[in-house]
């Protein structure tokens, strides 16, 4: 079964970077990701699509400081210099036959 | 620019029906597969339905699946989900979504529609 896993919150300090994780499940590890904001009361914004060798592409009007890696079932979002407005809900999403599926959501908190 | 404008939600009982529109612009809709995702209060995003950008395509998730049904108008340029037998659990915002060329990814979201389903 397609599940993405992801930790409920995180938190890193303004101006530091931090490293949110989305891990596939067993017998999914090549499959392409993409992530998504939602600030707080707003609908989702997507951020990039990453692939298993790491390989991402941007949407546009989105800054260089989101980027993305891959290692193995992992999949991660990367913002460096944490500014306030970062402070948001972040969700990975893949498709499956016939299915799309979110991963629950990590909650970002900038302090 | 691309855009996508959700309307019709609004305050219904259990047992009722309601349609969602979503209409687009910027960008050639008859090519792309759209779909609904909807995120009930508190909660994260959860996949609704897809179709392909010529309708030969249809897919639901099992919660929503033979009560909602959608469909596309390449003409008018128009989403739309048609959902009947509403539940109290359906209450929710719902986003309508593009995927993002060949891959089905979301790359476009709309702002979101509040339905809610409550005697």
């Amino acid at each position: 079964q397609l599940v993405l896993t992801q930790s409920p919150s995180a938190s890193a300090s303004l101006g530091a970077s931090v490293k949110l994780t989305c891990t596939l499940s067993s017998g999914h590890s090549s499959y392409t990701v993409a992530w998504h904001q939602q600030q707080p009361e707003k609908g989702p914004r997507y951020l990039m699509n990453l692939n298993s060798d790491g390989s991402h592409s941007k949407g546009d009007g989105i800054p260089d400081r989101f980027s993305g890696s891959s290692s193995g079932a992992e999949r991660y979002l990367t913002i460096s210099s944490l500014q306030s407005e970062d402070e948001a809900d972040y969700y990975c999403q893949t498709w499956g036959t016939g299915i799309r599926v979110f991963g629950g959501g990590t909650k970002l908190t900038v302090l | 620019e691309v855009q996508l404008v959700e309307s019709g939600g609004g305050l219904v009982k259990p047992g009722a029906s309601l349609r969602l529109s979503c209409a687009a612009s910027g960008f050639t809709f008859s090519s792309y597969t759209m779909n609904w995702v909807r995120q009930a209060p508190g909660k994260g995003l959860e996949w609704v339905s897809s179709i392909s950008s010529s309708s030969s395509f249809i897919y639901y998730a099992d919660s929503v699946n033979g009560r909602f049904t959608i469909s596309k108008d390449n003409a008018k340029k128009s989403l739309y989900l048609q959902m009947n037998s509403l539940r109290a659990d359906d209450t929710a915002v719902y986003y309508c979504a593009r995927d993002k060329g060949a891959q089905p990814l979301f790359d476009s979201w709309g702002q979101g529609i509040l339905v809610t389903v409550s005697s």
